[in-house]
């Protein structure tokens, strides 16, 4: 099964951009990437997901590397609301792989 | 709107009881999935739906077992609890495959066995 592989902890300050890498060197052609955060005692948030081309929504952005082996979540202006643990998952048709995740600290 | 909510939010079990954790969706959403997560793990994936009157085991399926008899309903049953299934269960739901469209999750029923 493909697996992601996350840093365990990042921080960053308040206010500055922050870039969380994914690395799934044994990704399919047909897994989707997708970001999810979970805030303490909440259920997963959906943040983005992508195929091959970059994604930009009003939460974030994917940049997604051209042989699709790697994958950067990227916060444009951290708050402290964005402190969570962001996983990085493949997803197919009948499969979806949660890792451990990166527990994104931000300083004020 | 209510999106994907559980019920109950809480419980506490001894080993051996059975009881039945309630997921219910109001967005019309085909795909209906449950998950387990242990301290400072991931979600694991125990069942999954792909429509009513459908069921699919996941990743961890032993010890459970799920119906989905109307759409907008999910149940996780556990027949006989054992404390190895202490942990925090989260259903979440998709419109269609869950390959190319995000999950909506609830906000978990965190349960001990005793």
């Amino acid at each position: 099964d493909a697996k992601t592989t996350q840093p365990n902890s990042m921080e960053s300050n308040e206010e500055e951009p922050v870039h969380l890498p994914c690395n799934h060197s044994t990704i399919s052609g047909t897994d989707y990437i997708h970001w999810y955060r979970q805030l303490p005692s909440q259920g997963p948030e959906y943040v983005i997901h992508g195929l091959t081309s970059n994604v930009n929504n009003r939460m974030a952005s994917l940049a997604i590397a051209e042989d699709r082996k790697s994958s950067t979540l990227i916060l444009h202006r951290a708050t402290l609301r964005d402190a969570a643990v962001y996983y990085c998952i493949l997803s197919s048709y009948d499969k979806v792989i949660f890792g451990p995740g990166t527990s994104l600290s931000v300083i004020p | 709107n209510a999106g994907v909510t559980q019920t109950p939010k809480f419980r506490v079990l001894k080993t051996g009881q059975s009881m039945t954790l309630l997921c219910a969706q109001d967005m019309n959403h085909e795909y209906m999935y449950w998950y387990r997560q242990d301290p400072g793990m991931g979600l694991r994936l125990i069942h999954y739906s792909v429509g009513e009157g459908t069921t699919a085991k996941g990743e961890v399926p032993d010890g459970y077992n799920v119906s989905r008899l109307k759409k907008q309903n999910f149940l996780l049953g556990l027949e006989s609890a054992a404390p190895s299934q202490t942990s925090v269960y989260f259903c979440a739901s998709s419109r269609r495959a869950y390959s190319n469209q995000p999950q909506h999750f609830g906000d978990g029923t965190r349960l001990s066995i005793l």
